[in-house]
């Protein structure tokens, strides 16, 4: 069935530094791709989307690009920050009854 | 200000009780959606709604239940059937389950712990 897999955390990494958290998905055809962002305590909010092969989906300096050939949707940002530290679930509408499928998260924490 | 809200934040469960997580939205959204989130993991679908009173179960609807009475409101109830029910409960909710169901705005959670 349908599914992503996300690197396993935690990731540790101080300020300024480069972030990059891989995701690959298998599914049947080409689903819309998301990244959400969850914050220590809190429900889970949608960081950005890609709906097609090429698409790329940005928001808050984060970026990511939906790669069909690879089965790819890695997460990147140039300068991370102490405030994005936080969980990170990449996810994918699919399944049979065409829901949110998530991977199991990766851990991020930016020390100063 | 439009969003979700979950009620109560902490929760605490005796074993063999039922419990009822409430579920709130104002953003007059049709679809809304229960997962269950546990360390180490992600999230699992529990059951999910297109309309009010209509229901479908998720991946792991076994010892829960729901109702949608209101185009507001999707509760969880916690049934003792549910052998290890603690875990931290998120509700969610999207315009429908068309065009609009893949983006999913999400409640701030309700964190069960059975005594």
């Amino acid at each position: 069935g349908d599914s992503v897999t996300q690197m396993e955390g935690p990731v540790t990494l101080s300020e300024e530094a480069f972030l990059t958290i891989n995701c690959t998905y298998t599914a049947t055809g080409y689903p819309s791709l998301f990244w959400y962002v969850q914050y220590p305590g809190e429900g889970l909010q949608l960081l950005l989307k890609a709906t097609k092969a090429d698409d790329k989906g940005s928001n808050k300096g984060f970026e990511a690009t939906y790669r069909k050939e690879t089965t790819s949707f890695h997460l990147e940002k140039g300068s991370v920050q102490v405030s994005d530290s936080a969980v990170y679930f990449c996810a994918l509408v699919g399944g049979s009854q065409g829901n949110l499928i998530f991977g199991k998260g990766t851990k991020l924490s930016v020390k100063p | 200000d439009g969003g979700i809200t979950q009620s109560p934040k902490y929760l605490f469960r005796k074993e063999g009780q039922n419990v009822t997580l409430s579920c709130e939205q104002n953003l007059n959204h049709d679809a809304m959606y229960w997962y269950r989130q546990d360390p180490g993991q992600g999230l699992r679908l529990i059951y999910y709604s297109q309309i009010v009173n209509d229901f479908q179960k998720g991946d792991i609807a076994e010892g829960y239940s729901v109702s949608r009475e209101k185009k507001e409101s999707f509760p969880l109830t916690v049934t003792s059937a549910q052998k290890n029910p603690t875990a931290f409960y998120l509700c969610a909710s999207s315009i429908d389950r068309g065009q609009g169901a893949d983006t999913q705005y999400f409640g701030p959670g309700t964190r069960l712990t059975v005594l």
